[in-house]
């Protein structure tokens, strides 16, 4: 079946750090692949996707890259800020069904 | 982007009873919606599937006389945990999509269900 591994956490970093969370993945077929964001106390919004090999998905400036030789997704930004500070998934979705699979989630602090 | 609302936040209820939680979209029809049930430091565990006017299908290992699942209509579901224990405290999460126009999925802010 389908799975998500993602870094454990938590994660702390300095305000203007570079950020990477590391997401590889199983799956049957050509997957799309999400990063989704949570916020203290609300729900998970997206973030950013890909769907096929080599696309990059980028928003607010955080980046991931389908790599699809490495079966990876990994999430990138340049300099975090403060704002960032919150718990990221990485997921993928396979065929029509809509079916979300996710990884643990990481824990991403940023201190000013 | 589109607002699905989850109520209650956080419920509170003894051993045996049951408890309701509503999932609505606010702002579009909500053709297909899922159930997350998510364990601390652990990821989102799919529960059921759920499109409008048609049974729930429920993951492996999901008791579906337990957790039973209603979608009478395009924006409302509900999970209703029946003779609830201990074991069930959990955060339940559900998302909403509409299948007609491909959209993503946008999920409710979760209910934080603790069984005393």
């Amino acid at each position: 079946g389908n799975s998500v591994t993602q870094m454990e956490g938590p994660v702390t970093l300095s305000e203007e750090a570079f950020l990477t969370i590391n997401c590889t993945y199983t799956a049957t077929g050509y997957p799309s692949l999400f990063w989704y964001v949570q916020y203290p106390g609300e729900g998970l919004q997206l973030l950013l996707k890909a769907t096929k090999a080599d696309d990059k998905g980028s928003n607010k400036g955080f980046e991931a890259t389908y790599r699809k030789e490495t079966t990876s997704f990994h999430l990138e930004k340049g300099s975090v800020q403060v704002s960032d500070s919150a718990v990221y998934f990485c997921a993928l979705s396979g065929g029509s069904n809509y079916k979300l699979t996710f990884g643990k989630g990481t824990l991403l602090t940023v201190n000013p | 982007g589109a607002v699905v609302s989850q109520h209650p936040s956080w419920v509170i209820c003894k051993s045996g009873t049951s408890v309701k939680i509503e999932c609505r979209s606010l702002d579009f029809q909500a053709t297909t919606m899922f159930w997350y049930r998510q364990f601390p430091k652990q990821s989102l565990m799919l529960m059921a599937t759920s499109n409008e006017g048609s049974k729930a299908t429920y993951e492996q290992g999901v008791e579906k006389d337990k957790f039973l699942i209603n979608h009478a209509s395009l924006t409302l579901s509900t999970l209703t945990v029946t003779s609830a224990h201990p074991e069930d405290s959990s955060f339940y999460i559900c998302s909403a999509i509409d299948r007609a126009k491909g959209t993503e999925a946008f999920f409710g802010q979760g209910t934080r269900l603790t069984v005393v």
